[in-house]
């Protein structure tokens, strides 16, 4: 079973706007990552947030972690076409497996 | 090679059938993953690899899914006497080392659909 769920299950926004989407958990972790998959590259992992950061930047993508709140949030800014996917947050259960969150599916309109 | 690979990437099975899907890493990958998408889903766990060692087969969801690394390189999963329920997308994962921080990097998927 999936341990972590993705809010909203859906997006649609216009080119150009920002895109948010949320993750909540039910356990302690170590770390949370967000992974992105779109039917021509498949799942991609995005970034990784430790347990002791609160914020992480890379390039359009900037992740959130609120871990007294057991949640964490993915915002895209000045989206893109190419941005339309699902995004998945993740985390690690003991030291390998990933649990995935049921996604959120995004749509940028041109 | 460049990342990781899989084949078939599309599988039409009838019920009843033997399925094997292959999963050939990236070059140097300790650990290896299957993981078991339904549509609409995320991807949910089925087995763990480090080298050839099966350390954790807890996602496997009967006795008909077998999973296998012998080499510690390429591993099949292999369904047998395959069920409508068994349809959808296997994903294989690698990782270089086994720690809970290393990147995942996931293959395309074979898309199983049993008639």
């Amino acid at each position: 079973s999936q341990q972590g769920e993705e809010d909203p299950q859906a997006l649609s926004i216009q080119e150009g706007e920002n895109a948010t989407m949320n993750c909540s958990y039910k356990t302690s972790i170590n770390n949370l990552q967000w992974y992105r998959q779109n039917s021509g590259r498949g799942l991609v992992h995005l970034i990784l947030i430790r347990s002791n950061e609160r914020e992480k930047h890379s390039g359009r993508l900037r992740v959130t972690l609120d871990t007294s709140k057991k949640s964490s949030s993915l915002l895209i800014t000045a989206s893109r076409a190419a941005d339309t996917a699902s995004y998945f947050c993740a985390r690690p259960e003991g030291a390998q497996k990933l649990v995935f969150g049921q996604g959120t599916r995004l749509t940028i309109n041109p | 090679g460049a990342g990781v690979s899989q084949s078939p990437r599309y599988k039409v099975a009838k019920r009843g059938q033997d399925v094997a899907l292959r999963c050939d890493p990236i070059s140097g990958h300790v650990s290896l993953f299957w993981y078991q998408q339904a549509l609409g889903q995320g991807p949910e766990f089925l087995t763990y690899f480090q080298n050839e060692a099966q350390l954790d087969k807890s996602g496997l969801p009967s006795d008909r899914f077998f999973a296998e690394r012998p080499e510690g390189s390429v591993s099949t999963l292999k369904i047998q006497r395959t069920q409508q329920e068994d349809s959808a997308v296997y994903l294989c994962a690698s990782s270089f080392l086994a720690g809970e921080g290393d990147t995942q990097y996931f293959g395309p998927g074979t898309r199983l659909t049993v008639l």
